[in-house]
Order: structure tokens, then sequence, then C-alpha cells
């Protein structure tokens, strides 16, 4: 079976114009989670989904972040009028359910705002 | 949410044993230990959680200690391959909302050929 796919794996994008980050995760997982991580730092939580519950956004940096799961499995991450700041890699991770069950990981999208 | 330290870097040599440290003294009774890496260039991956009991598994073993309040993630045989980031997290099973998966520092792990 397939992993955790991330589309693309590479986006440049001109600042101030809006890009939009796919995840698909493992088939029949519920949880879903976004991170961001800049050169040389950690894993920064973003947003959170669990099943039909309401997502834990504590982690977004501003409103010019959203996220949305469709049908409960494909999630789109939108950073509108991007900022170089909000270049790094966005990892998308998921898992059967949320407690205690390994979350499995994509590869990452390398996000390069010129 | 309950906290956890580790060192931030550890260096080994190839073939040898590592103990990765953790401490996480406010651990509560319903909070799980989790243990991830995260090779170069790569998105993390799991390793190996337990509750009390210590744990073993193909990549590693996890042994935690009697009052819970520290654990050691054990590599038995240290390869160039095992050289990553290592984070220890808590994970609460009983959260209301589910318990979402956060992320410290970790623990950079050197290993020397």
């Amino acid at each position: 079976g397939a992993g955790v796919s991330q589309s693309p794996s590479n986006k440049v994008t001109e600042k101030g114009k809006d890009v939009e980050l796919r995840c698909d995760p493992i088939s029949g997982h519920t949880a879903l989670y976004w991170y961001r991580q800049s050169l040389g730092q950690g894993l920064e939580f973003l947003i959170y989904f669990q099943g039909n519950s309401a997502p834990d956004k504590s982690g977004l940096p501003s409103d010019r972040f959203s996220a949305e799961r469709t049908g409960g499995s494909v999630s789109t991450l939108t950073i509108q009028r991007t900022q170089q700041e909000d270049s790094a890699v966005y990892l998308c991770a998921s898992s059967p359910e949320a407690m205690n069950t390994e979350a499995f990981f994509g590869q990452g999208t390398r996000l390069t705002v010129v | 949410d309950a906290k956890t330290t580790q060192p931030n870097s550890m260096e080994s040599n190839e073939e040898e044993p590592v103990h990765l440290p953790c401490n996480h003294s406010t651990i509560s009774g319903t909070d799980y230990i989790h243990w991830y890496r995260q090779l170069p260039s790569q998105g993390p991956e799991y390793v190996i959680h337990g509750l009390t009991s210590n744990v073993n598994n193909r990549m590693a073993s996890l042994a935690i200690a009697e009052d819970r309040k520290s654990s050691t993630l054990i590599l038995h045989r240290a390869t160039l391959r095992d050289a990553a980031v290592y984070y220890c997290i808590l994970r609460d099973v009983y959260m209301e909302y589910g318990n979402k998966l956060v992320f410290g520092a970790g623990t950079i792990l050197r290993v020397k050929s």
C-alpha cells in the first residue's frame, strides 16, 4: 500500500502569491497532521484533523494559513499572500486513530518564496 | 502538555550500543512515551512507544524507569544509518480531543565510523 503522499515535492512561488499544498493520507487513517520545518529547525505543529471533529488549529502562525480536509481523506494546506519567512518544508502525517498509534509521514513539500 | 527534556546531541561509534535519555518528570499516569527519529532530508519515522514496561522491537528497545520520570531509547548496535534527530514525545491517551503529536528539539545523534 502507498504511504502518505504529498504534492508538489517542490514549489517556488513569488512573494504575495497564494499556494496550495496537498496531502494524501494512507487510506483509512482518521488522524491527519500538518507540520512546518524551516531550515535547520525543529518540527512546528500547524494543524491536526481527527475524524469529523473540529480541527485543532492552534499551531497556525497567522490567518494567512488555512487547511481543510475533504471527505475525511485528502487535505489541502493553503498559504495566502506568501512571505519569504514561509519558506520551509511542509510535512504531512496520518495515523489510524489519534491515540497511541504510529504516525506515518510524507516526504514533504519544500516551499521557497522568492 | 507534559514536557520532555533531551540532550542536544550525542555521539556514538559504529557497532556500539547507544543509550538516548529522556526526562519527563511531569508525566501523567495516562501518558505514553513515544520515540520518533528524523533522518537527514526525510520526514520523521516512528521508532517505538511504551507505557510502563520495557519494550523491544526490530529497531530499538525502550527502557522506562520505575517511577516513569525518565526513559531511555537503546539502539543495540549503532550504524551510520542511525545518525538522525531522535525525539521523545508524551501522548496522553485520554485527552478528550485525542492528542496532537508535538515535537521538541530532540537529540542529534552522530555516529562515527
